[in-house]
């Protein structure tokens, strides 16, 4: 199992430019995140989805859409990056409730917006 | 709301010693709380989960303990080494709206 495998690693992106980050995960999970990681900050929470076809809001989801068309991927969307949006972007997936929350995490996207 | 507080921010301590890392947490309605480990530059890895009907969970020379009541956990690692040097998170699950709320995490570092 590759568990929970993010693309791009790494990304440079100019004021204005729109990408999308792709996350998958293999372990038939029904819960996935997205979170940013900024120095003293912590990890915070952007979106999230329960399951195929559901998305919600996490604490900081202000200039980010995300898609969850099929179970195993996440996808997360900047229409118009900005040089605050400058982060560590993690993926993470966990099975729904009634078993083990564990959560697992994928590598990580670094993302730098000149 | 939520908060999960862990002190220290960081920690530099020498070889063998036997330490521990604290996490605070304001709500005590949590489903369970999972300690993490991030190398620099890397994802995270999940250490233990405590469910929140437990009271510790133990793995080779790591020992996590949950109290609930007080809003507290522990990490304790023993005998440690220059491998574990690194940050150490620690995350819970929210009870009423199943969000996961991270520390900001300690940074261990071990002596030679």
């Amino acid at each position: 199992n590759a568990g929970v495998t993010q693309t791009p690693k790494f990304r440079v992106l100019k004021t204005g430019q729109s990408m999308t980050l792709l996350c998958a995960q293999d372990m038939n999970h029904e819960y996935m995140y997205w979170y940013r990681q900024d120095p003293g900050m912590g990890l915070r929470l952007i979106h999230y989805s329960v399951g195929e076809g559901t998305t919600a809001k996490g604490e900081v989801p202000d200039g980010y859409n995300v898609s969850r068309l099929k179970k195993q991927n996440f996808l997360l969307g900047l229409e118009s990056a900005a040089p605050s949006q400058t982060s560590v972007y993690f993926c993470a997936s966990s099975r729904m409730a009634g078993g083990p929350f564990e959560q697992f995490f994928g590598p990580g996207t670094r993302l730098t917006v000149l | 709301k939520q908060e999960v507080t862990q002190i220290p921010a960081a920690l530099s301590v020498p070889e063998g010693e036997n330490l521990v890392l604290n996490c605070s947490f304001t709500d005590s309605a949590i489903y369970n709380l999972q300690w993490f480990r991030q190398d620099p530059g890397k994802g995270l890895t999940s250490l233990l989960l405590i469910q929140s009907s437990q009271r510790e969970q133990t793995s080779g020379r790591l020992n996590a303990s949950l109290d609930k009541s007080s809003g507290r956990s522990t990490l304790y690692i023993a005998a440690s080494q220059p491998g574990d040097s690194a940050t150490y998170l620690c995350a819970v699950r929210r009870a009423r709206d199943d969000k996961i709320i991270f520390g900001k995490g300690t940074r261990l570092h071990i002596l030679p």
